[in-house]
């Protein structure tokens, strides 16, 4: 498995504005995802994030909302852009370990966005 | 297209008492299934997955699931649960060839004394 963390936990924000979220694994990962989970409902991919190459978009997210960096190996930001209330959720970075048969994917802590 | 179904979004019982949550799935190619648990306040951590081999796969405290192609299902259960069980359960799919996840609405435990 991998150790993840990330930046911030949570955050209250006012609608409008932008918040910046970082992911960190503490080893080399080729492939990344950001996922959004709703209150009170399950998980929903919003991208794919790999080194050197532009994210791949879920259907219903768009970058101009969602953009992803994904500078390194070990690193990615999703930022959540002109927020509204409807933008609260938790979101979660995972990453995807190479497994003997398979890749398993493992999760971040999360972070807990409120929109005002 | 792929889709997880879980039949029960709640279920409470009786510490010490055997518990079944249920998972069926949509797919018709060969797929990976997974279960994750999410503690409260918590992020997703993995429970147990299967990929091939024996189709019953355990985890380190006491969860077992079994794989099912025919009735397409992977319920979780544990033949006797704790306090310490109370958490979120999802479960995923994965086609074999694609690295997207599909989760299932997700079951929450409850454990009561």
């Amino acid at each position: 498995s991998a150790v993840i963390s990330q930046k911030p936990s949570r955050d209250i924000c006012q609608r409008g504005t932008s918040l910046t979220i970082q992911c960190q694994v503490d080893s080399q990962v080729t492939m990344m995802f950001w996922y959004r989970q709703q209150p009170g409902q399950s998980l929903t991919l919003i991208a794919t994030a790999n080194q050197g190459s532009e994210a791949t978009y879920e259907s219903g997210f768009v970058i101009d909302k969602f953009p992803i960096s994904r500078p390194n190996l070990t690193f990615s930001t999703l930022t959540v852009s002109n927020m509204s209330p409807e933008d609260s959720s938790i979101y979660l970075c995972s990453v995807e370990i190479a497994g003997a048969s398979t890749d398993t994917q493992y999760f971040g802590p999360g972070t807990r966005l409120t929109v005002l | 297209a792929q889709s997880v179904t879980q039949l029960d979004s709640q279920v409470p019982v009786f510490e010490e008492a055997p518990v079944e949550l249920r998972c069926n799935y949509s797919s018709s190619v060969s797929v990976y299934l997974f279960w994750y648990v999410q503690y409260p306040n918590q992020g997703l951590q993995l429970l147990l997955k299967y990929l091939s081999g024996s189709t019953l796969v355990e985890s380190i405290n006491g969860f077992e699931a079994e794989f099912n192609k025919s009735q397409t299902s992977f319920h979780l259960r544990k033949p006797s649960v704790h306090i310490s069980d109370t958490a979120e359960y999802f479960c995923a799919v994965r086609e074999g060839g694609y690295n997207k996840l599909i989760f299932g609405a997700g079951t929450r435990l409850a454990v009561h004394p």
